[in-house]
């Protein structure tokens, strides 16, 4: 059963630090990762999308990284601000497909 | 519209009511998901309906049942609802041109806030 693990589960930092969430996975056979922004009492926002056969994506600030054969996966924020503070979740499809395995999270707060 | 639409936003139920949550996608996807958030906990699957079957259930109590008339819509009736059922009730939406997983990611919707009461 693929299990996912988000480190830390909450994370304080002053505006304008560079900062990264870790994702790790115990099942390799995946076929994509997927890191999701989620505001208080909201839905999940997509930011990332990393398929099994690439090794980083980038959108903005955000820099996704994934190593498939180690299960661990990493998103960097650059130069962090206010409107990052949210919780970010990383999930992980399964190989065989229909199967979204999500991690606990990072709750982020970026203090002005 | 665009993306995936939930509603209600917010519903507040007793235990022997019957309610249903509604979905509606608008990106053309072919897959269609519940997902259940309760607090402290990470997401957990309910229901899956790929080209409109159920492929999956993962064990989901039968006060909860799911319906996908079509592609586009997707419901999840509730009845005899339980106080730990209370949760954000979370749709979503993929595309897949094969059998091992989505072209581009999951789109959700914004959520039901269910609580029973």
């Amino acid at each position: 059963k693929q299990e996912v693990t988000q480190i830390p589960a909450a994370l304080s930092v002053p505006e304008g630090e560079n900062l990264v969430l870790n994702c790790s996975f115990t099942d390799s056979a995946i076929y994509n990762l997927q890191w999701f922004r989620q505001d208080p009492g909201k839905g999940l926002t997509s930011l990332l999308l990393i398929q099994s056969s690439q090794r980083e994506q980038t959108s903005g600030r955000l820099n996704a990284s994934l190593d498939k054969s180690s299960g661990r996966s990493t998103l960097y924020i650059a130069a962090s601000q206010p409107g990052d503070s949210a919780t970010y979740l990383c999930a992980v499809e399964a190989d065989a497909g229909n199967m979204l395995t999500f991690g606990g999270g990072t709750r982020l707060m970026v203090k002005p | 519209e665009t993306g995936v639409t939930q509603t209600p936003r917010h519903l507040v139920m007793g235990m022997t009511n019957k309610k249903s949550l509604k979905c509606e996608q608008h990106l053309g996807h072919n897959a269609m998901y519940w997902y259940k958030q309760s607090a402290k906990k990470p997401l957990e699957l309910m229901f899956v309906y790929n080209f409109k079957e159920q492929t999956e259930n993962n064990s989901v109590p039968s006060r909860f049942s799911p319906e996908c008339p079509n592609s586009s819509h997707l419901f999840l009736h509730l009845h005899t609802l339980q106080p730990e059922d209370s949760a954000l009730y979370l749709c979503a939406s993929s595309q897949s041109d094969s059998p091992h997983g989505s072209n581009y990611g999951y789109t959700f919707g914004s959520g039901t806030r269910l609580t029973v009461v």
